[in-house]
């Protein structure tokens, strides 16, 4: 068990909705990533949180936001969802690490199928 | 950005055996981890690796920076070391997150 929570573990919708997604990071940890997982792109870093601020912008489309709350824990949104957007998406927390590095802890992940 | 290749792609062991993971980047990093995901999906961290040699249990990992590669090491494969392994890098510059393509693992009874 990494620390890391994620909820929900699977999720069904259809194209055009919108749904959100949960990470609650490690405790102590400040840091939240998410990546998405598809069969066609691999893995890919969407977005980072550190703190409440957005720190650094992967791969990650207009359609989908996100945001970290004071308690810490982050909600990614995805909006006006395509069949390509079904994947799964994980989130990590960081901890530092003396000497200067970081190492990420990855959640269980969200499964998420668009019909 | 960077690119990170993986190799091989695929392989497959029969219960026992020594295999060798290959991790190659084309510019300096700040961090390097390996992840195995199991087939149920989860990924689990392996090592933190930027540099230098670590070991755990049948698992150990090399990373040569100046050469631009890193090694992880599977011996006395088991049936529970299949899936897919993944090498992560941050770039030095740019604070961006990349991820191999993954070398698929099949351990045969």
């Amino acid at each position: 068990d990494s620390g890391v929570t994620q909820t929900p573990k699977h999720l069904i919708t259809a194209t055009g909705q919108r749904v959100t997604l949960r990470c609650s990071p490690r405790s102590g940890d400040l840091s939240v990533y998410w990546y998405q997982q598809s069969l066609d792109q691999g893995l890919q870093f969407l977005i980072q949180y550190y703190n409440g601020e957005e720190r650094a912008k992967g791969n990650i489309l207009e359609r989908f936001s996100a945001q970290q709350f004071p308690d810490l824990h982050s909600e990614l949104n995805l909006s006006s969802l395509e069949l390509g957007d079904s994947a799964l998406y994980f989130c990590a927390s960081r901890v530092e690490l003396a000497g200067g590095g970081n190492e990420q802890f990855f959640g269980p992940g969200t499964r998420l199928t668009v019909l | 950005g960077i690119q990170v290749e993986q190799s091989p792609p695929d392989l497959i062991l029969q219960e026992g055996a020594n295999s060798t993971l290959r991790c190659n980047f084309s510019d300096s990093v700040n961090n390097l981890q390996w992840f195995h995901q199991n087939p149920w999906g989860q990924l689990i961290n392996l090592f933190y690796i930027p540099s230098g040699t670590k070991q755990n249990g049948r698992l150990s990992a090399t990373t040569v920076a100046t050469e631009r590669y890193s090694l992880l090491y599977i011996s006395s494969s088991q049936t529970t070391d299949s899936g897919v392994y993944f090498c992560m890098l941050l770039k030095a510059a740019g604070n961006k997150l990349t991820f191999g393509g993954g070398t698929r693992v099949l351990v045969k009874p």
